[in-house]
Formats: structure tokens, C-alpha cells, sequence
């Protein structure tokens, strides 16, 4: 089957540094995205990687390794705003996307 | 560039009637659209993916005769709830994908249906 894991939970202080990570096993791979989720709001996308590595942009960070299965999110500076879901989702053979439960980010002062 | 609405925000309605949710590309032609469903605290649920002039694709579990779709245009899909009952009451979100380059979807805000 396919599957997304990824914290249920994380708490970090503003102005400090937190990754959160995502493992996949899937159909084939297309991608994967990363989301950011206020309460009561859509997704926003937040990045994009296809291929291994790094992508940064701006405060975020997001590093893919498909040999592993795996990904992260780095978030930089964290402000209050940046409490929110963030959801992993992987772009199957069909190009449908699989989502993780998401992880709520709680910033703390 | 690359935004989607979605009509109404948020719909009130008893049980047993209909109700229809409008998901609009509006700067750019979203050859598929994807319908979602997202309960408090869970994540999005894929209810059914709509391709402009055909009939939509439901995931398992979802009643199509119950969450009817229609694509009509490259700017406009609906999704109509019909005799809704309580356990439909629920975040739907659309969101489409007519950019080629990294196939991202762009997420509608979302309407809130509560059903008395």
C-alpha cells in the first residue's frame, strides 16, 4: 500500500530552527510537495523537490532523498505566524497526490 | 497568477437538501480539478478528480450519486451535496492543476458546510 508518515506534533521556540521529517512508500514517484495549513484555511504550497537534494527558499529548506524514502522540512527564524499544519504529500506513478496527516507545528515565545 | 475561489465559503443547510459548491480557475485553465474532504484535525481526504468534459473520477468510498461533479469549462467545476445529512458536515476543499511544469496544485480556500 502507500503510505506517508510524519509527526503528529512538534513544539519549537520562536526564533529557533525546526525540521520536520516525512518518509513515503509509494507507487512510483512524481514529486513531493510540501504544505503549510493554518486552522480553518486551504493548503499554501511551500516547495516542490523531484530530485535529490536541497531546495531552499527563503526560511524553508526542504531536502529529498528518494533512495531513502525520505524528506524534510527545515524551517528557519520561526515566528509566530509559522504555528500551522504542515503537510507531506508524494506524487504517485498516476500523478495523484498522497498526503500525510500533516504535523502541527506549535511555536512557543 | 495561479488562484482558485471557491463559492460559498461557508453554506448552512438542513438536512435532506442540496447544496452546490463552485470551484473557479481564475487566471488560468485548469484542465483537472480535485475535490476534497477534510474533518477536524485529519488531513485532506481525495473525494474525486474532475478532467474538463468528462465525469469525474471518485475515490473509494465516495457516493457519486451523493457528491455529484461537473467540470463543465477549463475555469469551472461544482460539486453538489445532495440530501445532505449531519456526517457530511465538513471542510471541502478544490483545487486545480493546469501548469505542466511541476504539476502543484493551487487550493481554493475551502467552503465550511454545516448541516442542522
Amino acid at each position: 500500500g502507500q503510505n506517508i508518515d510524519q509527526p503528529t506534533e512538534m513544539t519549537a521556540t520562536e526564533g529557533a530552527i525546526v525540521q520536520i521529517n516525512c518518509t513515503y512508500q509509494t507507487s512510483g514517484f512524481n514529486g513531493l510537495f510540501w504544505y503549510q495549513q493554518h486552522a480553518g484555511e486551504a493548503p499554501t504550497f511551500l516547495s516542490y523537490n523531484v530530485l535529490d537534494g536541497l531546495e531552499e527558499k527563503g526560511r524553508s529548506s526542504s531536502f529529498l532523498s528518494r533512495s531513502k524514502g525520505y524528506s524534510y522540512l527545515l524551517l528557519k527564524e520561526l515566528q509566530m505566524k509559522d504555528s500551522a499544519s504542515y503537510l507531506c504529500a508524494v506524487m504517485d506513478s498516476n500523478y495523484q497526490l498522497i498526503w500525510g496527516a500533516g504535523t502541527k507545528l506549535i511555536i512557543k515565545p | 497568477g495561479a488562484v482558485v475561489s471557491q463559492h460559498p465559503s461557508w453554506v448552512i443547510c438542513k438536512s435532506g437538501t442540496s447544496v452546490k459548491i463552485e470551484c473557479r480557475s481564475l487566471d488560468f485553465q485548469a484542465t483537472t480539478m480535485f475535490w476534497y474532504r477534510q474533518f477536524p484535525k485529519q488531513s485532506l481526504m481525495l473525494m474525486a478528480t474532475s478532467n474538463e468534459g468528462s465525469k469525474a473520477t471518485y475515490e473509494q468510498g465516495v457516493e457519486k450519486d451523493k457528491f455529484l461533479i461537473n467540470h463543465a469549462s477549463l475555469t469551472l467545476s461544482t460539486l453538489t451535496v445532495t440530501s445532505a445529512h449531519p456526517e457530511d458536515s465538513s471542510f471541502y476543499i478544490c483545487s486545480a492543476h493546469g501548469l505542466a511544469e511541476t504539476y502543484e496544485q493551487y487550493f481554493g480556500p475551502g467552503t465550511r458546510l454545516t448541516v442542522t
